[in-house]
């Protein structure tokens, strides 16, 4: 089973500055890397897939980077409504496999 | 517009079975398959498998094979989960998540939470 580990687990940001999270696998996953917003209460929602290419009706302040074992989601201006958890999801080999989350909150 | 209605919060007691619906609107059910994933409260997703809705294939977690079943009724567009043996870590939100290619998932269901407790 592939071992997605995110970081850092909390992440302080003021709104209006750049945030940057990170996703490591424990082994490559090429480019077959997700990233979903989750807020209370809510089910989470695709933002990335592919590593880099935004679902529909993301913002563009939002971006994702990387391929093998190394990936970044960035949200390039904290808006009020982007705190919250981000979680990374690998769907390169089965199991398909979670990060444990990054909570953005205020700073 | 894609939708994915989950049924209503359940409470069971250790050792019963749960069975938690998701019905689809919106777009051609056999063209997608049909993750699930939970969350127990306050940790991370945990996906449990999925069904090919076009030809009732399943993939499921390791950890979960011999206690999950998976099925669809392609006439009412609703995927269905049944859990076994239910223990108190079973205890989570469980979600039905519509499958890219077994891959991603692009639209989610609402939760449904599961409480087992004696």
């Amino acid at each position: 089973e592939i071992v997605m580990t995110q970081s850092p687990a909390t992440l302080s940001v003021s709104p209006g500055e750049r945030a940057t999270l990170s996703c490591r696998a424990s082994q490559s996953v090429s480019s077959s890397l997700a990233w979903y917003q989750q807020k209370p209460g809510q089910a989470p929602r695709l933002l990335i897939y592919g590593a880099s290419t935004r679902a529909i009706g993301i913002p563009a302040r939002f971006s994702g980077s990387g391929s093998g074992t190394e990936f970044t989601l960035s949200i390039s201006s904290l808006q009020s409504e982007d705190f919250a958890v981000y979680y990374c999801q690998q769907y390169n080999n089965w199991p398909r496999t979670f990060g444990q989350g990054t909570k953005v909150e205020i700073k | 517009q894609v939708q994915l209605v989950q049924s209503g919060a359940e409470v069971k007691k250790p050792g019963a079975s749960v069975r938690v619906s998701c019905k689809a609107s919106g777009y051609t059910f056999t063209n997608y398959d049909i993750n699930w994933v939970r969350q127990a409260p306050g940790q991370g997703l945990e996906w449990m498998g999925l069904i090919n809705t076009y030809n009732g294939n399943t993939n499921s977690a390791q950890k979960l094979q011999g206690r999950v079943t998976m099925t669809t009724d392609t006439s009412t567009s609703t995927a269905y989960m049944e859990l076994r043996s239910l223990r108190s870590d079973d205890t989570a939100v469980y979600y039905c998540a519509r499958g890219v290619l077994a891959d991603y998932f692009d639209y989610w269901g609402q939760g449904t939470l599961v409480t087992v407790s004696s």
